[in-house]
């Protein structure tokens, strides 16, 4: 099945600066690759997506970028702000083997401090 | 986007009782739905994937006759925690997807704070 990988697990950065987290899979055929912003207790929100046929994406302050032969994916949010604040995963679909099932990476607790 | 509606949100229970928690899917019909667990920081780990109409799917160490899962409509899914102990106390969430293709949005529910004492 599919194994996704994620670092760092967690990050701290100053408000208004980058913050970068990568993870890499195992499934070759695996063509969806959502990210999620989770709260304390809350259940996960989708930000960002993106599909094997683009190597990149933005939407606002979150970009995404996709490198198939590396087998491996990136968030990016520029200009961090307090209320980035929380855990973040990256996920995957895997489908060697007909599991057509989300793999979710181990998480990255992101703190954006004033 | 989709609605995905979980219920309890939260609930205690004593050692080898019983506990359901439903999954539904409110403005879409789901053939499949999904069950995760999620213990204290760490990430959610998939149980098990329901199937309408089918017998659920257990992903490997889980034991299906412990958590029962029924779907038995295009809109509902239950997960019933058989003679819970305190090692099953964690944050239960159902997810499902709009559409059967691979590439298409999984939509979550609340989640269940399940405490066994």
């Amino acid at each position: 099945g599919e194994n996704v990988e994620q670092h760092p697990s967690t990050l701290s950065v100053q408000e208004g600066d980058s913050a970068v987290i990568k993870c890499t899979y195992s499934d070759s055929a695996s063509n969806y690759f959502p990210w999620y912003k989770q709260e304390l207790g809350k259940r996960p929100q989708l930000i960002i997506d993106i599909r094997s046929n683009v190597g990149e994406k933005k939407d606002q302050r979150i970009a995404v970028t996709l490198n198939k032969t590396a087998k491996h994916f990136s968030l990016h949010i520029t200009e961090t702000q307090p209320e980035d604040s929380a855990v973040y995963f990256c996920a995957a679909i895997g489908l060697t083997g007909g599991g057509n099932k989300l793999t979710f990476g181990t998480g990255t607790q992101l703190k954006v401090e004033l | 986007g989709a609605v995905v509606s979980q219920h309890p949100s939260r609930v205690i229970c004593k050692s080898g009782t019983s506990v359901k928690i439903e999954c539904r899917s409110l403005d879409f019909q789901a053939t499949t739905m999904f069950w995760y667990r999620q213990f204290p920081k760490q990430s959610l780990m998939l149980m098990a994937t329901s199937n309408e109409g089918s017998k659920a799917t257990y992903e490997q160490g889980v034991e299906k006759d412990k958590f029962l899962i029924n779907h038995a409509s295009l809109t509902l899914s239950t997960l019933t925690v058989t003679s819970a102990h305190p090692e099953d106390s964690s944050f239960y969430i159902c997810s499902a997807r709009v559409g059967a293709g691979p590439d298409t949005e999984a939509f979550f529910g609340q989640g269940t704070r399940l405490t066994v004492v």
